[in-house]
């Protein structure tokens, strides 16, 4: 597609339940991010993959978080018992070979209640 | 953990008026990059600037880049209200996996009509 595309764009959800988030990235992009965005702060990297490997899964914060990309294209991070320190935008990113920009998507903004 | 920090962390400028931002990080870096944020959602690539580069110009932005005091500050020329935005650097670091980006913590900038 023209842009990188998150879908739901909007998510509430209760606590303990799972969720999952979708980003579709650019097509050719064969990296692929993923950062998490708190009110008034800036993103917070959580993982990285080129092609369908995690390169670096670094930032999640604890095992309730996984994320895949099973062809290298579309990505899925998901929460298990979530809770409501897990509120916040949810950014993904694509990106060509190191060194280029990142073109972002728009995000979805999580909300457990 | 955020690699950049920016200062000032807010900005109020009358349109018209340049609009200076700094962004200080700790590590060795590939690049440095600056985005723009509106309402909290998807971020804009606005320029990347090499460590072996030290200013760099797109449109009305200025870019400056100082590795020995590992500092960079990002211009807005003359601006408009339509700049009203939250502006963050990010860096490139060369022990970092693949292209993985640090973000500071953001200067959020009003401009006034």
């Amino acid at each position: 597609g023209a842009g990188v595309s998150q879908t739901p764009s909007n998510k509430v959800t209760e606590k303990g339940k799972y969720v999952e988030l979708r980003c579709d990235p650019i097509s050719g992009h064969t990296a692929l991010y993923w950062y998490r965005q708190s009110l008034g702060q800036g993103p917070e990297f959580l993982i990285y993959f080129q092609g369908t490997g995690a390169a670096d899964d670094s930032g999640l914060p604890n095992d309730r978080f996984f994320a895949v990309r099973p062809e290298g294209s579309v990505s899925t991070l998901k929460i298990q018992r979530t809770e409501r320190g897990d509120s916040a935008v949810y950014l993904c990113a694509s990106s060509l070979d190191r060194g280029g920009g990142y073109t972002f998507g728009s995000g979805t903004r999580l909300t457990v209640v | 953990s955020q690699q950049g920090e920016e200062d000032p962390q807010a900005l109020s400028i009358q349109e018209g008026e340049n609009a200076t931002m700094n962004c200080s990080y700790k590590t060795s870096i590939n690049n440095l990059q600056w985005y723009r944020q509106n309402s909290g959602r998807g971020l804009v690539h606005l320029i990347l600037i090499r460590s072996n580069e030290r200013e760099k110009h797109s449109g009305r932005l200025r870019v400056t880049l100082d590795t020995s005091k590992k500092s960079s500050s990002l211009l807005i020329t003359a601006s408009r209200a339509a700049d009203t935005a939250s502006y963050f650097c990010a860096t490139d670091a060369i022990k970092a996996a693949g292209n993985k980006l640090t973000f500071g913590g953001g200067t959020r900038v009003l401009v006034k009509p």
